[in-house]
């Protein structure tokens, strides 16, 4: 199984929007409505920020937001702030009843 | 509150089996819809899904690691071990263990340990 792809950085000044795209495959995201997203910083441990696509764990900046297109998923920040600044994953769950993560994009706040 | 630790050896020989304990509290994984997950992510690349084991019992592998790759639970305890036989430095890694939903945040990782560090070398 190959990774979900993902691009390899974006990058934004504070206040702008991005969007980060994880495409898979019929099997993974376009199968189910079961993709998660999670923000790194370095040194630490992943953390929730979507799940089931669309849904903010509590706790998480309503400025995060996510959603899906055929097998496409996409998470956005909005009013990009300077603690945005990290590796961001999307994961999905797939046909082979796996998990699998995207390669991982980088996000720089300018 | 919820808390999930890793724990094990810090470095072990290429060819041999790797232990890894994931020791949790503020749930239980004999409560239906409750699993654990095992992630690793090896320095400077990205997160790699490894193994998920449900309140049922049921196991499911990563399909390019399922040879190698053992997960179990003691309930009473409250611990999860998953074993990787035949280290190779590129096993090479920081594993994690996170809690995985089913009746809720489906197959999302909500909480995570802080993670261990493994270096596979002779």
């Amino acid at each position: 199984q190959s990774a979900l792809t993902q691009p390899a950085s974006v990058s934004g000044s504070p206040g702008q929007s991005i969007t980060i795209s994880c495409t898979g495959t019929s099997s993974d995201v376009g199968g189910y409505n079961y993709v998660s997203w999670y923000q790194q910083h370095p040194g630490k441990a992943p953390k929730l920020m979507i799940y089931e696509v669309s849904n903010r764990p509590s706790g998480v900046s309503n400025r995060f937001s996510g959603s899906k297109s055929g097998n496409t998923a996409s998470l956005s920040i909005s009013g990009l702030q300077a603690e945005d600044e990290a590796d961001y994953y999307c994961c999905s769950y797939t046909s082979t009843s796996n998990l699998l993560f995207g390669g991982g994009t980088k996000l720089t706040v300018l | 509150q919820v808390t999930l630790r890793e724990s094990g050896p810090a470095l072990v020989k290429p060819t041999q089996t790797l232990t890894l304990t994931c020791t949790f509290s503020g749930f239980s994984l004999s409560t239906s819809g409750m699993c654990v997950s095992w992630i690793r992510q090896p320095p400077g690349k990205a997160l790699e899904w490894l193994a998920l084991i449900n309140w049922d019992d049921d196991k499911y592998y990563t399909i390019s690691l399922k040879t190698r790759l053992t997960i179990s639970k003691d309930t009473s305890k409250n611990q999860v071990v998953l074993t990787m036989t035949n280290m190779d430095p590129v096993d090479t890694a920081t594993y994690y263990c996170a809690r995985t939903g089913y009746y809720s945040y489906y197959y999302a990782m909500d909480v995570w340990g802080q993670g261990t560090t493994v270096t596979v070398s002779s």
